[in-house]
C-alpha cells in the first residue's frame, strides 16, 4: 500500500535551518510529481513547493522562494525539503504529498513533520 | 489570505444535507477541476473528491462535488457525526503554476 513517512522536524531558532525528508513506498516513486504542503497551527493548507517526477523542474510559493529547496532521490524513493533562513511565520506542520496527473490532486499524504521556529 | 474563498464554518444535524461553497477566479476554478479534502481532528488531510466529481475508493457516495464557472461546491447528504471535520477545496492555478487552497470550512454536526 502507498505510504509516505515524513521526518526531520524540530525546534529551531529564527535564522536557522532544517532538512525534512519523506520516505515513499508502495508505488513507483519516479512516476509521480511530489509536493510539500504546510499548515500553520489552527490555519489552512498552503502548497509551498512541488517537483516533477524526474526532478528537472521545481516550483515554489512566494512565501518560501529563495529560502526553501525541494529535491528528490528517485533511487532512494525519497523527497526532501531544505529550509533555510527560518522565521517564526514558518512554524507549521509540513506534509509531503503525492500529486496525481488526474485532476492534479494530492491523493496520498504523509503524517506531517512539525517545524517550530522560536527563540 | 487564501486564493480560494470558503465559508469558515457550516453546521447541520445528522441526516441532513449540507453544502460548502468554494469561490475562485478564471485562472484556477474557471479553467481547472476542483478537488476537495477532508481533515479529521489531529490527522492529515484526505482526498475526498477529485476531477470534477470522482471519489477515491472508500469514500461514500454521500459526498459529491459540482463546479460551475469560477465556483464549486461540496455536498454531503445523510450527514453523520463522523463527518465533523475541516473541509478544504483546492485547484490548479494557471497564473501561479501551482495548487491553491481555500481557507477551509469547519463542519459541525449538531
Amino acid at each position: 500500500q502507498v505510504q509516505l513517512v515524513d521526518s526531520g522536524g524540530g525546534l529551531v531558532k529564527p535564522g536557522g535551518s532544517l532538512r525534512l525528508s519523506c520516505a515513499a513506498s508502495g508505488f513507483t516513486f519516479s512516476d509521480y510529481y511530489m509536493s510539500w504542503i504546510r499548515q500553520a497551527p489552527g490555519k489552512g493548507l498552503e502548497c509551498i513547493s512541488y517537483i516533477t517526477s524526474s526532478g528537472s523542474f521545481t516550483n515554489y510559493a512566494d512565501s518560501v522562494k529563495g529560502r526553501f529547496t525541494i529535491s528528490r532521490d528517485n533511487a532512494r524513493n525519497s523527497l526532501f525539503l531544505q529550509l533555510n533562513s527560518l522565521t517564526v511565520a514558518d512554524t507549521a506542520l509540513y506534509y509531503c504529498a503525492r500529486l496525481t496527473a488526474v485532476g492534479r490532486a494530492f491523493d496520498y499524504w504523509g503524517q506531517g513533520a512539525l517545524v517550530t521556529v522560536s527563540s | 489570505q487564501s486564493v480560494l474563498t470558503q465559508p469558515p464554518s457550516a453546521s447541520a444535524t445528522p441526516g441532513q444535507r449540507v453544502t460548502i461553497s468554494c469561490s475562485g477566479s478564471s485562472s484556477n476554478i474557471g479553467r481547472n477541476t476542483v478537488n476537495w479534502y477532508q481533515q479529521l481532528p489531529g490527522t492529515a488531510p484526505k482526498l475526498l473528491i477529485f476531477s470534477h466529481n470522482q471519489r477515491p475508493s472508500g469514500v461514500p457516495d454521500r459526498f459529491s462535488g459540482s463546479q460551475s464557472g469560477t465556483s464549486a461546491s461540496l455536498a454531503i447528504s445523510g450527514l453523520q457525526s463522523e463527518d465533523e471535520a475541516d473541509y478544504f477545496c483546492a485547484s490548479w492555478d494557471d497564473s501561479l503554476n501551482g495548487v491553491v487552497f481555500g481557507g477551509g470550512t469547519k463542519l459541525t454536526v449538531l
